[in-house]
């Protein structure tokens, strides 16, 4: 089966630019996860969806960040407008709902640099 | 709240020596564990879980961890090291009340010597 994808793998902008990133999970999988992994620490969950809607969004910073899934399926994040403490690798994973959501499946992440 | 220690930021052994790498966590219920794996410009990837029943878990690439409750520590080995295993590993805990929920540690890079 094919992995999760995220697009694109790298990106640079200026702070206060906004910019989206894009993931699609493994087909079938109800749950997605947004981390963002900043460099030396380990990935800390921005925002976890169930098929469309939000489960947990306790450590999303709101007034720049946001994420949506509107059809259960792929999803974007999006910062906007972007501070220097934003460069960090964004990691997007899924897993299956019920007794195996433990088990995420992660994708290669955008690696995002700000100037 | 559940959190996670990893001792030692960064490993080196050499070649063909025992890996050990220290995680100790801390949970309020009994918790779910796992390695996580990330090689270079790469996601993480799952290399073995704890969840019930036998203590000691056994991964992909030969390696294994044992939860020790009494020590709650969930450190993880590899008896023969491999020039491929040079990459950074990741202990993380979850609570099984909401399994879905993955808590990091901060990272172990692991380092192999000719």
């Amino acid at each position: 089966e094919a992995g999760v994808a995220q697009s694109p793998r790298y990106k640079i902008i200026e702070k206060r630019q906004s910019v989206a990133f894009w993931c699609n999970p493994i087909s079938g999988h109800a749950t997605l996860y947004w981390y963002q992994q900043i460099l030396g620490q380990g990935p800390k969950l921005l925002i976890q969806f169930q098929n469309n809607g939000v489960v947990d969004d306790s450590q999303l910073p709101k007034d720049r960040f946001s994420a949506e899934r509107l059809k259960g399926v792929d999803s974007t994040l999006k910062i906007q407008p972007a501070k220097l403490e934003d460069s960090a690798v964004y990691l997007c994973a899924s897993s299956r709902a019920g007794s195996s959501s433990y088990e995420q499946y992660f994708g290669p992440g955008t690696r995002l640099t700000v100037t | 709240a559940q959190s996670v220690t990893q001792l030692g930021s960064h490993v080196s052994v050499s070649e063909g020596a025992l890996v050990l790498l220290r995680c100790n966590y801390s949970s309020s219920v009994p918790p779910y564990l796992f390695w996580y794996v990330q090689y270079p410009n790469q996601g993480l990837q799952l290399l073995l879980k704890y969840t019930t029943g036998a203590t000691l878990v056994k991964g992909i690439n030969g390696f294994e961890a044992e939860f020790k409750k009494s020590e709650t520590s969930f450190h993880l080995t590899k008896p023969s090291a491999h020039m491929s295993d040079a990459a950074e590993y990741f202990c993380a805990v979850s609570p099984y009340s909401s399994a879905s929920k993955i808590i990091f540690g901060s990272g172990t890079r692991l380092s192999i010597r000719p």
